[in-house]
């Protein structure tokens, strides 16, 4: 089962700020936080990850609480092309683990 | 970029036929794996693989098996499709984490 949980739907209008709520309360301490999101009938891509700390390139930022319980992603201009299902995901770092998604959230950008 | 290429965009196929879904990654990857996606059940992994010839089941490994030969190219079999098996089946490969998954760009199986 995921261990995040996510809103199911959110709307974000063009050109302004898509924050993206996650909550993974029993994250353990060698767990990453992962982004990805899936454009309708394409395969999921990778945004971005982290620990502990923030984390900024060039598709987005994540902001992750000082309790690491929780993490936002924020996309800062979203486009009508950032609508897409998001995925918020634990995992350890290391290369081989398995990504288990969970649900997602569907962000709608509106003109 | 990485590219992770799965052979079809769309398959149909009928009950109880043998069938292969293969998928390649240009990057050497170590890491492969396959999903399949279904309307309200989301990505659900079937079998991933560390190394050629390695495989680990994943959480629906019922009705499937795969095949590592060679590094590059990781193939999801069906030895008897069932329509139960009609879904989206997604590839992904990976060399660290630190990176994240690519996934493929999906193969559309349909079984009638």
């Amino acid at each position: 089962d995921a261990k995040t949980t996510q809103p199911p739907s959110m709307d974000c209008a063009e050109g302004r700020a898509a924050n993206l709520p996650c909550n993974h309360s029993t994250i353990s301490g060698n767990e990453y936080v992962y982004w990805y999101r899936q454009i309708h009938s394409q395969g999921p891509q990778y945004i971005i990850h982290g620990l502990k700390n923030n984390e900024t390139n060039e598709m987005a930022s994540l902001i992750i609480t000082e309790d690491r319980k929780s993490s936002t992603l924020i996309l800062p201009h979203a486009t009508l092309r950032d609508t897409a299902v998001y995925y918020c995901i634990v995992s350890p770092q290391g290369g081989s683990e398995k990504l288990v998604f969970g649900k997602g959230t569907k962000l709608t950008v509106n003109p | 970029d990485v590219k992770v290429t799965q052979s079809s965009r769309y398959l149909v196929k009928r009950t109880g036929e043998k069938v292969f879904l293969e998928c390649v990654q240009d990057m050497d990857h170590e890491n492969m794996f396959w999903y399949r996606q279904d309307p309200g059940l989301g990505l659900r992994l079937i079998y991933f693989s560390y190394d050629v010839k390695m495989k680990e089941k994943g959480d629906i490994p019922e009705g499937y098996s795969v095949s590592r030969e060679k590094k590059e190219r990781f193939s999801l079999i069906l030895e008897s499709a069932s329509t139960n098996q009609t879904s989206m089946y997604l590839c992904a490969s990976s060399l660290t984490t630190d990176y994240g998954y690519t996934f493929g760009s999906g193969t559309r199986l349909t079984v009638v």
